[in-house]
């Protein structure tokens, strides 16, 4: 069965970096593209980005442009998403999900990051 | 970016009752390709959002078939024809047609 499974949840100070996993099984990792959603406490769904896992081509939403970085390691199966720069407002889950063509068939757990001094 | 407009945002409902949440977009999500890029979530709490409909109407393996998606171009609905205690949650709508993807605010239903 297809399943993404995500790394743990992370306390970060502001200023630091936080890096997410995302492990794919039960599917062709390099057939579906993987995007990455922010939910903040309390609030609705925000994109973040996108990276086609095929070719490693990413797009990202303007407001995370140069904060964050994503990447794939088609041998493990498993998406990253880097957030640098974090401040206070980061603290949210992030979640990674499946996209088979203009939605989000299967999602990760989520992840916590918490950013605090 | 295509706004996406939930109503409403809290939905108070009877059990075995039916219930209905609309989402509006501020573009077309007709896609070049003919297809309507509309998507439905649910999200319980403590929970990753689950998908019930994409393509507008089209139910997921699983989902109760008490969930129905239907409308076209800018205005789609997403109807409960009777309300189990398990559909406790927040459902949001989604649009795949356009870069980036976005969310509606969701809609919390509660009893």
């Amino acid at each position: 069965q297809v399943q993404l499974v995500q790394s743990g949840a992370e306390v970060k100070k502001p200023g630091a970096s936080v890096k997410v996993s995302c492990k794919a099984s039960g599917y062709t990792f390099t057939n579906y593209a993987i995007h990455w959603v922010r939910q903040a406490p309390g609030q609705s769904l925000e994109w973040v980005g996108w990276i086609n896992t095929g070719n490693g081509n990413t797009k990202y939403s303007e407001n995370f442009q140069g904060r964050v970085t994503i990447t794939r390691d088609t041998s493990a199966s498993t998406a990253y998403m880097e957030l640098s720069s974090l401040r206070s407002e980061d603290t949210a889950v992030f979640f990674c999900a499946r996209d088979p063509s203009g939605s989000y068939d299967y999602w990760g757990q989520g992840t916590l990051v918490t950013v605090s001094s | 970016d295509v706004v996406m407009t939930q109503s409403p945002l809290s939905l108070p409902v009877t059990l075995g009752q039916p219930a209905s949440i609309s989402c509006r977009s501020s573009q077309s999500l007709v896609y070049s390709d003919g297809n309507t890029y509309l998507n439905w979530f649910q999200q319980r709490p403590g929970q990753s959002p689950r998908r019930l409909i994409y393509k507008v109407s089209n139910r997921d393996s699983g989902v109760p078939d008490r969930f129905s998606g239907s409308g076209s171009g800018t205005d789609f609905t997403l109807k409960i024809s009777r309300v189990e205690a398990e559909d406790v949650g927040v459902y949001y709508c989604m649009q795949g047609a356009h870069w980036p993807p976005t969310f509606g605010q969701g809609t919390k239903v509660e009893i």
